[in-house]
Parts: C-alpha cells; sequence; structure tokens
C-alpha cells in the first residue's frame, strides 16, 4: 500500500500566521490517466472529517481561500496564508490513486 | 441539506456481528460509489470497503475480507455493512463516506462507534 507521511505531526501557529503542511507519498500519485488523485480533509473535534481541497490543488466549495494546495509526484503541500481561530483541527491527506490510504495526520493548533 | 447518517454500531463481544446502516438524503443515492471508512486512535483512517453505483463491484481491505459485505438499497438511498466474526481490532469509529470518483470523499456521515469487548 502507499504510505502517505505528513509532517510536522504538531503545528502550533500563532494567529493570523500562515501554516504549511508536508505530505509525502511512498510512490508518484500520478494516474495512468494523467491526473493525480490527492486529497486535504480536516476533522475539528467530534465531528467527521472535511474535504478541503481536491486533486492536489482544487478548493470544495465554502473552503476560504486562505487554504491552498500544491505538489506533484510525491510531494505535497497545503498551505494557510492567515491562520484563524476555525482553522484548529487534524489535517490529513488522502490518495485515491490507488488503493486509498490517509496521512497520519496533523494537529495543527493556536499557540 | 445533504446528508449521511450511521447507525447501527455499539458493543459486541468478539465472534459476534453487527450490521451499520448510512442512510443518505438530498442527492442521487444511484449516481455514486459509496464507501465505508473507519477511524481508531492507534491506525487513523482506514478504507475499509467500497461499492458502485448498482451493487456489482465490491471492494474490501484485506483485513476484513470473507469477514464484512458491503451493500446497498438505492431503491431505499441507504449503504449497509454486515460485520461478522468482530476482532478487538475491529474498534473503531466507522464512517460512510460518498465517493464522486476516484476516492474523492466529498461528504462523510457523523460515524457510528463499534466497541469489539
Amino acid at each position: 500500500d502507499v504510505v502517505l507521511t505528513q509532517s510536522p505531526l504538531s503545528l502550533p501557529v500563532t494567529l493570523g500566521q500562515p501554516a504549511s503542511i508536508s505530505c509525502r507519498s511512498s510512490q508518484s500519485l500520478v494516474h495512468s490517466n494523467g491526473n493525480t488523485y490527492l486529497n486535504w480533509f480536516r476533522q475539528r473535534p467530534g465531528q467527521s472529517p472535511r474535504r478541503l481541497i481536491y486533486m492536489v490543488s482544487n478548493r470544495d466549495s465554502g473552503v476560504p481561500d486562505r487554504f491552498s494546495g500544491s505538489g506533484s509526484g510525491t510531494d505535497f503541500t497545503l498551505n494557510i496564508t492567515r491562520v484563524e481561530a476555525d482553522d484548529v483541527g487534524l489535517y490529513y491527506c488522502m490518495q485515491g490513486t490507488h488503493w486509498p490510504t490517509f496521512g497520519q495526520g496533523t494537529k495543527l493548533e493556536i499557540k | 441539506e445533504v446528508q449521511l447518517v450511521e447507525s447501527g454500531g455499539g458493543l459486541v463481544q468478539p465472534g459476534g456481528s453487527l450490521r451499520l446502516s448510512c442512510a443518505v438524503s438530498r442527492f442521487t443515492f444511484s449516481n455514486y460509489w459509496m464507501t465505508w471508512v473507519r477511524q481508531t486512535p492507534g491506525k487513523g483512517l482506514e478504507f475499509v470497503a467500497n461499492i458502485d453505483r448498482d451493487g456489482s463491484v465490491k471492494n474490501y481491505v484485506d483485513s476484513v475480507k470473507g469477514r464484512f459485505t458491503i451493500s446497498r438499497d438505492n431503491a431505499r438511498n441507504s449503504l449497509f455493512l454486515q460485520m461478522n466474526s468482530l476482532r478487538a481490532e475491529d474498534t473503531a469509529v466507522y464512517f460512510c463516506a460518498r465517493d464522486p470518483g476516484s476516492s474523492a470523499f466529498d461528504l462523510w456521515g457523523q460515524g457510528t462507534v463499534v466497541t469489539v469487548s
């Protein structure tokens, strides 16, 4: 199975400052059709995951443009330009190119 | 509002069975693949099984093959997971999720807790 390794696992951020989460894959996530199926989710305490970004860089409806995804091949990044209190939670990358797997999660908290 | 609502979780002894249900509303259920994902503190999020639009294609993670069966009833807008021969390691929160394609999981239920002990 494809292993997704996120870093850091814990991310304390000052309000208004940027944040960045890395997701590295053990295999290329480029599908044979040319697409890359790498998604990002946020899970708030006591809630189910919510998709934020799909296919590397496409924001879901209602997701603020403070959130952006980038990367290719095996290296991907989720960036938040200015962290707000509402952004607290666990962030997961997840790939659907191969048998679906998730990263181990990054806990974003406010400093 | 589009909704997925799981039910059927609970406490069961090792070797026992449970049937999870996921009732969906406000979208055309039969147009989507559907998935069960589980979450544990130790292993995080794990894909369990998925099913195609008409129920003819089913996939399972190796650890549940032969024990779990995913099914759906498009007339009742419902997804199911029959879990037999349950083990302690099946203890988790089970989520149903909608898959618009390539395991994109764009919509999740609130989850149902399964405890095998």
